[in-house]
């Protein structure tokens, strides 16, 4: 099955910096990759995705970047801002339906 | 557009007892379902996971079952809960393009 690692465990940076996520996948028939962010008690939510076809997107101040040779992706946020802090998930699922395979989470803080 | 219902919010269980989270999905048909367990923080473990009434498929062995008695209703259970089932239970739709999560339910088993 699919193996997704994720670096760091935990991010600090200062307001209005920019912060880097990287996550690899081990599946190179994946071709779904999300990212989601998780507040305290709360359930993940969708920021951004990328598929397979597509190199890189952008939404405002995060963009995702996907190397499918070397089945790694990233997420990029700039201009951080204090409400950024939160847990970040990477995820990658193949073609099957047994879900997305997440890495471990990426704690990030945003220092004032 | 499709929502995900997820409760209770908050559980605090004593050893043995039974359990019963009950997920429902609006706005979309025949949707793959999922429940995942967040411990320790942050990881997310895929429990289970059906695609359709009836068929559960299970990824992990564990003190938990889950069932699908309509298309948009998913339920985990437990006959009797053990201390190591505490953690944060998410339940989730998914598709081709994309999945939703719920907002959890918190287990604390003492």
């Amino acid at each position: 099955g699919e193996n997704v690692e994720q670096h760091p465990s935990t991010l600090s940076v200062q307001e209005g910096d920019s912060a880097v996520i990287k996550c690899t996948y081990s599946d190179s028939a994946s071709n779904y990759f999300p990212w989601y962010k998780q507040e305290l008690g709360k359930g993940p939510q969708l920021i951004i995705d990328i598929r397979s076809n597509v190199g890189e997107k952008k939404d405002q101040r995060i963009a995702v970047t996907l190397n499918k040779t070397a089945k790694h992706f990233s997420l990029h946020i700039t201009e951080t801002q204090p409400e950024d802090s939160a847990v970040y998930f990477c995820a990658a699922i193949g073609g099957g339906a047994d879900g997305l395979t997440f890495g471990k989470g990426t704690h990030l803080i945003i220092q004032p | 557009s499709q929502t995900i219902h997820q409760w209770p919010a908050t559980l605090v269980q004593p050893v043995g007892s039974p359990l019963s989270l009950e997920c429902t999905v609006e706005g979309t048909s025949n949707p793959n379902l999922y429940w995942y367990r967040q411990a320790a923080g942050r990881g997310l473990q895929l429990l289970f996971y059906s695609v359709g009434i009836g068929q559960i498929s299970s990824e992990v062995p564990q003190n938990l079952s889950a069932s699908r008695p309509q298309d948009r209703q998913f339920i985990l259970s437990s006959k009797k809960l053990l201390l190591s089932d505490s953690g944060f239970y998410l339940c989730a739709w998914g598709t081709n393009y994309g999945y939703t999560f719920g907002s959890g339910t918190r287990l604390t088993v003492v």
